[in-house]
């Protein structure tokens, strides 16, 4: 069975950096079928898709224009994880933070939906 | 971007059947086969429910449906149940890097 366990802070200063990483088991972060995302959800913006990562003989990496210029998501095959680095954290940045699976293909052709959920990490920026 | 438009709420009575409205543009909802619907229950993770506009998984319920015409797509639940009391949203791929979730829909099991 598929698991998305994620790990880091829950209260993070503005204008710092946020750094989430997220264990897969079930799964390998280099699959050929599978992208590997960051999705966060607030009451102010709903659920807001961050980015993604995944391979297809190269590591590709796909980011919202909304937070481009401050996302990072980067795998690591050695631990077969992935984490999200968002830089300048400002109040709004204030979120649940999901890492999520989504398959790259169905029935051959390229797809986009999330099929498995971390346990998201409630992420809090202040003072 | 905006946000796909959901109404913020809807309800029914067990057994009646219900729909959910996604409205998006020609450039999301209407440009591509790839709308999606999750169902979230309080402080839960959200679960997709349909894919690829009318694609169930198998552990769903058939009691589940989806639709797309033009630049809205649609979630049908027949047989209302109590448990299927939660948020609803619908996500749709918006070209290059965009991907795009409504504000989701609060179904209310009355």
């Amino acid at each position: 069975q598929l698991q998305l366990q994620q790990s880091g802070p829950g209260l993070v200063k503005p204008s710092q950096t946020l750094s989430l990483t997220c264990a897969i088991s079930g799964d390998s972060v280099s699959s050929n079928n599978a992208a590997w995302n960051w999705i966060r959800q607030s009451p102010s913006r709903g659920l807001e898709w961050l980015g993604r990562t995944y391979y297809r003989s190269k590591w590709f990496r796909d980011y919202a224009l909304s937070v481009n210029g401050r996302i990072t998501i980067n795998p690591d095959t050695s631990k077969n994880q992935f984490s999200l680095q968002l830089t300048s954290l400002t109040p709004e940045d204030t979120a649940v933070y999901y890492c999520v699976r989504g398959p790259l293909y169905y029935l051959g052709t390229t797809t986009y939906y999330f099929d498995y959920w971390g346990q998201g990490t409630l992420v809090t920026v202040a003072s | 971007q905006s946000a796909l438009t959901q109404p913020a709420s809807v309800s029914g009575s067990p057994g009646q059947s219900i729909t959910i409205s996604c409205t998006g543009t020609s450039s999301d909802v209407g440009a591509y086969y790839l709308v999606s619907w999750y169902q979230q229950y309080p402080g839960k993770t959200p679960k997709v429910i349909i894919y690829e506009v009318t694609q169930r998984p198998s552990e769903v319920s058939n009691r589940f449906s989806g639709s797309k015409s033009g630049n809205t797509a649609t979630l049908t639940i027949s047989g209302l149940q109590a448990e299927d009391e939660a948020d609803y949203y619908c996500c749709s791929y918006a070209g290059g890097t965009s991907v795009l979730f409504g504000g989701g829909t609060k179904l209310t099991v009355l």
